[in-house]
């Protein structure tokens, strides 16, 4: 079984702060992808990477940055938090065509 | 870049009968179009896929169809029961690029 798990179910911060979300793929994925999902937005793509070190940008990317050191790792972070960034954060790992999902981190800035 | 389109963002049915939901994709070079199920407080799980050199693949009470000339594809819930209601989204991606473009979602509620 494929083990998504991203670090936090529930985030409070407040605004202006650094945020570290975190998330660990255990089948030795090569894609890794960080969503947001707001209701009747759907889920949408904040950044995405296929290899280590490598990172794209997804449809909305201001605001957060990525980074991915290790493979089965792969880091969400939003430099300067803001109220507008309170979401459900979706992390994914994929190895070809089907995504698996962590569990989602509900995060509220404040 | 890909902009998927889903249809309806709320739907109800009785529970045994049929359910359909449908996507349009902008982009013909998409070849790989996935469904996914999000039961209430519960991750995103793959229930069906399609490529694009088939028509129509089946899986028990769950079927997708895809229509590449009109550019959208379908979902088809049979025989509807009380677990199957949930939120889907459709997607759409090319196969080898695995950036995946969702639709906006549509909230299924199976009426006892």
């Amino acid at each position: 079984d494929v083990k998504v798990t991203q670090s936090s179910r529930y985030l409070v911060k407040r605004t202006g702060e650094k945020v570290f979300l975190e998330c660990v793929q255990d089948m030795d994925h090569e894609n890794m992808f960080w969503y947001r999902q707001d209701p009747g937005l759907g889920l949408r793509l904040i950044y995405f990477s296929y290899d280590v070190k490598m990172k794209e940008k997804g449809d909305i990317p201001e605001g957060y940055s990525v980074s991915r050191e290790k493979k089965e790792r792969f880091s969400l972070i939003l430099e300067s938090a803001s109220t507008n960034q309170t979401s459900m954060y979706l992390c994914a790992s994929s190895l070809v065509t089907e995504a698996f999902f962590g569990q989602g981190t509900r995060l509220t800035v404040v | 870049g890909e902009n998927v389109e889903q249809h309806p963002s709320t739907l109800s049915v009785q529970e045994g009968d049929s359910a359909v939901i449908k996507c349009t994709y902008s982009d013909s070079a998409s070849n790989y179009f996935p469904w996914y199920k999000q039961e209430l407080g519960k991750r995103p799980q793959l229930i069906i896929d399609i490529r694009s050199n088939v028509g129509e693949k089946k899986d028990q009470r769950i079927a997708v169809t895809l229509n590449k000339t009109a550019k959208h594809f379908s979902l088809h819930i049979t025989e509807t029961q009380p677990e199957d209601s949930a939120v889907y989204f459709c997607a759409a991606s090319i196969i080898g690029n695995e950036k995946l473009t969702f639709g906006t979602g549509t909230r299924l509620t199976i009426i006892p």
